[in-house]
């Protein structure tokens, strides 16, 4: 199992543009989620699914979007690239059996996307 | 809301002393908690979880204790080695969330 897998690991963005981060994993987890890690601070939740088809927003959506047409991939888009979205981008998955279940079980992340939007 | 306060790092050791990370948590309700790890280059991992008051995580000799009356989850391990130089995040959930409410991290490095 290659786990939770992004691309790009690095990527310079100008203002204004757009691109999309890639995630996939291959666990056949049900649950993804987009984190953003800021310098000198804890991962901020952005995006998250409870499956295929199904997306919701967490702490900072503004300014990305998210889909989820499979379970295996779940990519973020950005539109409008600007400086406050420099950050590292974590992915994670995890498996639960039941939606209503809180989020005791662990959550695996991929290697990160380090972002810089110049 | 809820949130999580870390000690501040970086943390700068020798090897076999002992480690102390300080995790004090705010939250309403009774939150799962969490120590994740981040080695450089890597994402977080899983290190240790406790879910109800006075459990006790621990893994690969890593030891945290949820104590509901001081509203900590401190992270300690008797003999660090250089190999557990990474960053460690403290983190919590509630029932129901999907969110996991991180600290700010503590940067460790472990000298031989």
């Amino acid at each position: 199992n290659a786990g939770v897998t992004q691309t790009p690991k690095f990527r310079i963005l100008k203002i204004g543009q757009s691109m999309t981060l890639q995630c996939a994993q291959d666990m056949n987890h049900n649950y993804m989620y987009w984190y953003r890690q800021d310098p000198g601070m804890g991962l901020k939740l952005i995006y998250y699914s409870v499956g295929a088809g199904i997306t919701d927003k967490g702490e900072v959506p503004n300014g990305y979007n998210v889909s989820r047409s499979t379970t295996e991939d779940f990519p973020l888009r950005l539109e409008l690239a600007a400086p406050s979205q420099t950050s590292v981008y974590f992915c994670a998955s995890r498996y639960s059996p039941l939606q209503t279940e809180a989020i005791r079980d662990e959550q695996f992340f991929g290697p990160g996307t380090r972002l810089t939007v110049l | 809301g809820d949130s999580v306060t870390q000690m501040e790092g970086p943390v700068t050791l020798s090897e076999e002393a002992f480690l102390t990370i300080n995790c004090t948590y705010t939250a309403t309700g009774y939150p799962s908690l969490f120590w994740y790890v981040q080695y450089p280059g890597e994402g977080l991992q899983l290190l240790l979880k406790a879910t109800k008051a006075d459990d006790k995580g621990s893994n690969k000799g890593f030891e945290a204790t949820y104590r509901k009356e001081t509203t900590s989850f401190h992270l300690e391990k008797g003999s660090v080695q250089v190999s557990d130089s990474a960053v460690y995040f403290c983190a919590l959930t509630q029932g129901g969330s999907e969110k996991l409410v991180f600290g700010k991290g503590t940067k460790l490095t472990v000298n031989p």
